[in-house]
């Protein structure tokens, strides 16, 4: 499954399949940038960084792309399992200080 | 050992009351922040700390004044609460200023103004 264009709110994906989750950020002197997974009830939990010197970054089952021509981040997720239902959010460092947050975009995996 | 631990979990008060959260970190970060989410999941900057010191408001009302007694901890005050405060207020930190490293955030306080 796959959010298309810039955001949605939400994406249904069948577990097993692999997930992709878009985000635009906006500022253009932004050079680091995290996705945050957030279950309910819980605080945002860090899944992986990217550095705006490099376009891809992999972790487990994650892999984070960055288009800074475009100021396009995307996440995926390989092989999407029931855990893997959250909120995720992106982030990127608008100044030393402060991280700002993305709208977040709901997942659900339907077994 | 919980990393970012804030209290309470939940809050319920009236309009008009004073009320309190606070944050404690064991992470040794020199930084620390106030979130504010919204019901429609919106995470927002409020504060940022740096060694005790206020880097950061954003365009918060007056009635929130954080305090930090020491870099683990950063304390969030709210008087006369209204309505519209009513939210999920998260705590963060991390080792240096967000910009290069991850932050760490608590479980959140749901603060429900009645």
């Amino acid at each position: 499954g796959e959010s298309v264009g810039l955001h949605l709110p939400t994406l249904s994906v069948q577990e097993g399949d692999n997930s992709i989750i878009n985000c635009a950020y906006s500022n253009s002197a932004s050079d680091y940038f995290i996705w945050y997974k957030q279950e309910s009830g819980k605080g945002p939990q860090f899944i992986i960084d990217i550095r705006s010197n490099m376009d891809k970054r992999q972790g487990q089952r994650v892999t984070v792309l960055l288009n800074k021509t475009v100021k396009h981040l995307s996440l995926q997720i390989a092989a999407t399992q029931p855990g893997d239902s959250a909120v995720y959010f992106c982030a990127e460092n608008s100044n030393d200080y402060k991280l700002s947050f993305g709208a977040g975009t709901t997942v659900t995996v339907r077994a | 050992d919980t990393a970012v631990s804030q209290t309470p979990k939940y809050l319920v008060t009236q309009m008009g009351n004073d009320k309190s959260i606070k944050c404690e970190q064991n992470l040794g970060h020199d930084t620390m922040y106030w979130y504010k989410q919204d019901s429609k999941k919106f995470l927002k900057i409020m504060f940022s700390y740096n060694n005790k010191e206020l880097i950061i408001n954003e365009t918060v009302p007056n009635r929130f004044s954080p305090k930090s007694p020491d870099k683990a901890h950063l304390n969030l005050h709210i008087n006369s609460l209204e309505l519209g405060d009513s939210a999920v207020y998260f705590c963060a930190s991390s080792q240096e200023g967000g910009g290069n490293t991850e932050a760490f955030f608590g479980q959140g306080t749901r603060l429900t103004v009645v």
